[in-house]
């Protein structure tokens, strides 16, 4: 079972700034938070990953609370393709990995123009 | 650089028969993932193979299903005696160590069994 918690679905305008929450309350102290999204049954993408501290990169940025049990994805300019579903994963770093990715049902994100 | 490579792109296969999917991975990744995804349902991960090594086939159901990554080629997932219910599309992913940096997937092959 996936370990994390996200709303089912979410709309938002064009250019605005997209908020996807995710809940992770029973994180581990050796596992970081994973997000990626599907665009319309097209392979997974990665998004953006991180621990603890804040993360920002080309696409997203990532917000972690401070008792790490609830993150926070941000798109800074929603375009409509950005429309997708959005996963939240959280998995451990380093030898307890196994490779594996558990997906829940994520957040259907419909951008509108 | 190519990305995760996965033919076919579309894969029609009669109950009974073998289908055989194949994933060529990133250049200069050793790790692939195969992940199943049902229509309307999430995705959920089979099998983790590195060159000639199964890693992790927990996800893997216990009769018809098998992969191999060889050392020459692509990673092959293969269902043998295929029914109705193996209908999904097939996602392949790879990474050049155990995907802490994030995994490369690909664009999947769609099966349907008839």
């Amino acid at each position: 079972d996936a370990k994390t918690t996200q709303p089912p679905s979410m709309d938002c305008a064009e250019g605005r700034a997209a908020n996807l929450p995710c809940n992770h309350s029973t994180i581990s102290g050796n596992e970081y938070v994973y997000w990626y999204r599907q665009i319309h049954s097209q392979g997974p993408q990665y998004i953006i990953h991180g621990l603890k501290n804040n993360e920002t990169n080309e696409m997203a940025s990532l917000i972690i609370t401070e008792d790490r049990k609830s993150s926070t994805l941000i798109l800074p300019h929603a375009t409509l393709r950005d429309t997708a579903v959005y996963y939240c994963i959280v998995r451990p770093y380093g030898s307890s990995n196994t490779g594996k990715l558990i997906f829940g049902q994520g957040t259907t994100l419909q951008v509108k123009p | 650089n190519a990305g995760v490579m996965q033919n076919p792109r579309h894969l029609v296969r009669r109950r009974g028969q073998e289908a055989r999917l194949r994933c060529s991975p990133m250049k200069g990744h050793s790790h692939v993932y195969w992940y199943r995804q049902l229509p309307e349902e999430g995705l959920k991960f089979m099998v983790y193979l590195q060159k000639e090594n199964i890693i992790d086939e927990s996800g893997m159901p216990k009769e018809r299903f098998s992969a191999e990554f060889p050392k020459e080629g692509p990673s092959i997932l293969r269902i043998q005696q295929v029914v109705r219910g193996d209908s999904a599309a097939y996602f392949c992913a790879s990474s050049p160590t155990t995907g802490e940096d994030g995994y490369t997937f690909g664009s999947g092959t769609r099966l349907t069994v008839v």
